[in-house]
């Protein structure tokens, strides 16, 4: 099936520090979406993109829809300690109605 | 409060046993998920309901059965067939894009 790359896999940074991690895709979509997963709970919507290009802030978080629309990034600003968690990518189609691929995760921790 | 409602949180399995994991939803969504995760890996999608009684299969289907009787349910049967049955099980609930997730069911086999 359709696969999605996502990187890094793992990342382990300062509190403070600024953070991107991306997507890239080989097929084309019409969605973006990037979740986060605190451990043994369900993964909570961040950011939702739904044009090529569109950038979204909330918070401190940043996210782009890529312009071949085939790629997002997600850049976190001045990490603090509850930014650790698991990061997924999700990408989808309009045909697919909500059926969605995901990424395998960037999983991010911050050392105070 | 709107939400999806996944029970029980743990859950353990004998040797050739059912289990049958919950779902429910109070958000209208016509469309429903599961979804299996396993130690740094993404989702895998086991099975979907896009409306009331129809089903599709995901990529892992195979060892699992799901019922959609009623819009808010969507339960799902992990059956003696599926030898490797220990995971992290979500469902979600979507109306386009995006899905909503619940809190998920851990198994374990005893």
């Amino acid at each position: 099936g359709q696969q999605l790359n996502q990187s890094p896999q793992s990342m382990f940074i300062q509190e403070g520090e600024d953070v991107s991690m991306n997507c890239t895709s080989s097929s084309i979509f019409n969605t973006w979406l990037w979740y986060k997963q605190d451990p043994g709970e369900g993964p909570v919507l961040l950011i939702a993109l739904y044009k090529a290009g569109e950038l979204t802030s909330n918070g401190r978080l940043t996210a782009q829809f890529g312009i071949t629309r085939k790629d997002s990034f997600l850049n976190i600003s001045a990490s603090i300690p509850s930014d650790v968690g698991i990061y997924f990518c999700a990408s989808g189609r309009n045909t697919n109605a909500g059926k969605s691929t995901f990424g395998d995760g960037t999983t991010l921790t911050v050392k105070p | 409060d709107g939400g999806i409602t996944q029970s029980p949180k743990y859950l353990f399995r004998k040797e050739g046993q059912n289990v049958t994991l919950s779902c429910e939803q109070n958000l209208n969504h016509d469309a429903m998920y599961w979804y299996r995760q396993d130690p740094g890996q993404g989702l895998r999608l086991i099975y979907y309901s896009q409306i009331v009684n129809d089903f599709q299969k995901g990529d892992i289907a195979e060892g699992y059965s799901v019922s959609r009787e009623k819009k808010e349910s969507f339960p799902l049967t992990v059956t003696s067939a599926q030898k490797n049955p220990t995971a992290f099980y979500l469902c979600a609930s979507s109306e386009g894009q995006p899905q909503h997730f619940g809190d998920g069911t851990r198994l374990s086999i005893l």
